[in-house]
């Protein structure tokens, strides 16, 4: 699986935009970029993916370059219950698709 | 609700002793994982299930087993516990039938090995 690269920590104020980036320039043909967000200890938790067109669901959207090599996250309107880290994951999908975590984006939101 | 359980919650254990750690999902998926955490760090996966009967390695397995019997219970096995398992414990299960890959997350089993 391609590997990703992530800052490490973002801030974001309560309400405005964040948008989390996320580079995979070894990324292949048959891979998807997945985001993951994990709370305070929790497990992971999906929040969307793509292949090479943009997508949007009721958590965010997801914005993919026309090379593939990065992408961003956009979390629209943050609030204080976004705080987290996020993960960015490349990966094929079927038979039993193995995530390999990075150490992520660990977002912070204020008030 | 549908989702993922795990049991124990926590658990302190001694070096040495044998310990399975439980995972049940209702969901009917056909995959399944083990997954630790140290602290700081991202989940690393110790084995995974494509479907019931069969088990395959990921990348920390040393000193784990797994079996799956049926679809719905994927238990984690130390042998022998040893001090650097301390960790935080997540299985996750998915439908990789539907092409999506979406892995859902059990709330994981926090362990100490002393």
């Amino acid at each position: 699986d391609a590997k990703t690269t992530q800052p490490p920590s973002m801030d974001c104020a309560e309400g405005r935009a964040a948008n989390l980036p996320c580079n995979h320039s070894t990324i292949s043909g048959n891979e998807y970029v997945y985001w993951y967000r994990q709370i305070h200890s929790q497990g992971p938790q999906y929040i969307i993916h793509g292949l090479k067109n943009n997508e949007t669901n009721e958590m965010a959207s997801l914005i993919i370059t026309e090379d593939r090599k990065s992408s961003t996250l956009i979390l629209p309107h943050a609030t204080l219950r976004d705080t987290a880290v996020y993960y960015c994951i490349v990966t094929t999908t079927g038979t039993a698709s193995k995530l390999t975590f990075g150490t992520g984006t660990r977002l912070q939101v204020t008030l | 609700i549908a989702g993922i359980t795990q049991a124990p919650t926590s658990q302190i254990l001694a070096a040495g002793r044998r310990m399975t750690l439980r995972c049940t999902q209702d969901m009917r998926h056909n995959a399944m994982y083990w997954y630790r955490q140290d602290l700081g760090l991202g989940l690393r996966l110790i084995h995974y299930s494509n479907t019931a009967g069969t088990t395959g390695k990921g990348e920390v397995p040393d000193g784990y087993s797994v079996s799956r019997a049926n679809t719905d219970d994927f238990p984690l096995t130390l042998a022998s516990a040893v001090p650097s398992q301390t960790s935080v414990y997540f299985c996750a299960s998915s439908d990789s039938s539907a092409g999506v890959g979406e892995q859902f997350f059990g709330p994981g089993t926090r362990l100490t090995v002393l």
